[in-house]
């Protein structure tokens, strides 16, 4: 089955900068990567995603690259802000398929002031 | 407004005893999905159902039941067969078929005392 390997765990960067996660896939089949940011507490929300025809995705501070070759893809916030703190998880599923979504453990991102 | 409501928010339960965590959705989507969350560990799928009345199991079902009676719920039942319950569960859901977004609740914390 798929499995989703995402680094860093944790990620503490100073207000302005930028913030990058990484995501590798095993299961080539998969072709869609969707990233959800988690407030504590609360449940996941989309805050982009990936199909497998593209390469590059990009929403205001938020873009996400997928390299298909390689199996792997990655988050980018740039100009970081306080309220981006939260835990950033990254999944991959087989559209089309069984539907299943498969997650990364999760990064705890952290933007300090 | 639509969405994915999931009740209680907080449950406590003794040692023991079974208990059912609620999750409604007014999306009219196909697919519903259970996960669990534990700290570092990211979202487990439990079980998930693509059409009523069928479900299938997830990678961490055991000690775990549920039913699909109507499209819009999707009841978990934790069994005192689950060793060590005290998490924090979350319910997902999709329209079939696939290509659109998981939604998710806010989430069950359930603490075993």
């Amino acid at each position: 089955g798929e499995n989703v390997e995402q680094h860093p765990s944790t990620l503490s960067v100073q207000e302005g900068d930028s913030a990058v996660i990484k995501c590798t896939y095993s299961d080539s089949a998969s072709n869609y990567f969707p990233w959800y940011k988690q407030e504590l507490g609360k449940g996941p929300q989309l805050i982009i995603d990936i199909r497998s025809n593209v390469g590059e995705k990009k929403d205001q501070r938020i873009a996400v690259t997928l390299n298909k070759t390689a199996k792997h893809f990655s988050l980018h916030i740039t100009e970081t802000q306080p309220e981006d703190s939260a835990v950033y998880f990254c999944a991959a599923s087989k559209e089309g398929g069984s539907e299943k979504l498969v997650f990364g453990k999760g990064t705890k991102l952290t933007v300090n002031p | 407004d639509g969405g994915i409501t999931q009740s209680p928010k907080y449950l406590f339960r003794k040692e023991g005893q079974n208990v059912t965590l609620s999750c409604e959705q007014n999306l009219n989507h196909d697919a519903m999905y259970w996960y669990r969350q534990d700290p570092g560990q990211g979202l487990r799928l439990i079980y998930y159902s693509q059409i009523v009345n069928d479900f299938q199991k997830g990678d961490i079902a055991e000690g775990y039941s549920v039913s699909r009676e109507k499209k819009e719920s999707f009841p978990l039942t934790v069994t005192s067969a689950q060793k060590n319950p005290t998490a924090f569960y979350l319910c997902a859901s999709l329209n079939l078929p696939g290509y659109g977004v998981v939604f998710f609740g806010q989430g069950t914390r359930l603490t075993v005392v």
